[in-house]
């Protein structure tokens, strides 16, 4: 089966770094996504990993360990238009549609 | 930049009614998906299609059906609506996915809709 889990919420302060985790069960992985979702907006890409590792992209990265089934999105120097919601994706081969988790609530705070 | 539109932001229609929600995507990609977003559950597909004429049930297509004449249109059907079905609906695009981002889905605004 398929199977994405992510932390429902999340709390950060202002100018913190915050580590949202995903783990994932799919088969004949492809690939793991991330979005970002503002309230009553729609997803908006923001990292793809498919190898092993970590990917860098300004504030925003993400780490892949296929091994583990784990994945990771780090956000740096948090500002508070990064308080969305962030979903973890998965890919699989065969051209089969993402497996989306639910989702993170990120809020930062003052 | 990828484009991808929905007809209508908000909609509010009443029970029974027949309700057709269009996306239309500018790109080319051969993929086109409906979801609907609910508190709490998450993003949830409906149906998807690879190519024109050609359509996939996904996870939840009980009460809807969909229409892909054309390459760019793909429309989700209600055909009679319920309260239930009382959502955030999100159409997305992406090119035929390989080994490579291409599996990259894009969004469109997404359709409130409210059935009473």
């Amino acid at each position: 089966g398929q199977n994405i889990d992510q932390p429902t919420e999340m709390t950060a302060t202002e100018g913190a770094i915050v580590q949202i985790n995903c783990t994932y069960q799919t088969s004949g992985f492809n690939g793991l996504f991330w979005y970002q979702q503002h309230a009553g907006e729609a997803p908006t890409f923001l990292s793809y990993n498919v190898l092993d590792g970590l990917e860098e992209k300004g504030r925003f990265s993400s780490f892949l360990s296929r091994s583990k089934g784990y994945s990771y999105l780090l956000l740096k120097e948090l500002q508070m238009k990064d308080s969305a919601s962030y979903l973890c994706a998965a890919g699989s081969i065969g051209n089969t549609p993402l497996v989306f988790g639910k989702g993170t609530r990120l809020s930062v705070i003052a | 930049d990828v484009k991808v539109t929905q007809s209508s932001r908000y909609l509010v229609k009443r029970t029974g009614e027949k309700v057709f929600l269009e996306c239309v995507q500018d790109m080319d990609h051969e993929n086109m998906f409906w979801y609907r977003q609910d508190p709490g559950l998450g993003l949830r597909l409906i149906y998807f299609s690879y190519d024109v004429k050609m359509k996939e049930k996904g996870d939840i297509p009980e009460g809807y059906s969909v229409s892909r004449e054309k390459k760019e249109r793909f429309s989700l059907i209600l055909e009679s609506a319920s309260t239930n079905q009382t959502s955030m609906y999100l159409c997305a695009s992406s090119l035929v996915g390989t080994s490579t981002s291409t599996d990259t889905q894009y969004f469109g605004p997404g359709t409130r809709l409210t059935v009473l």
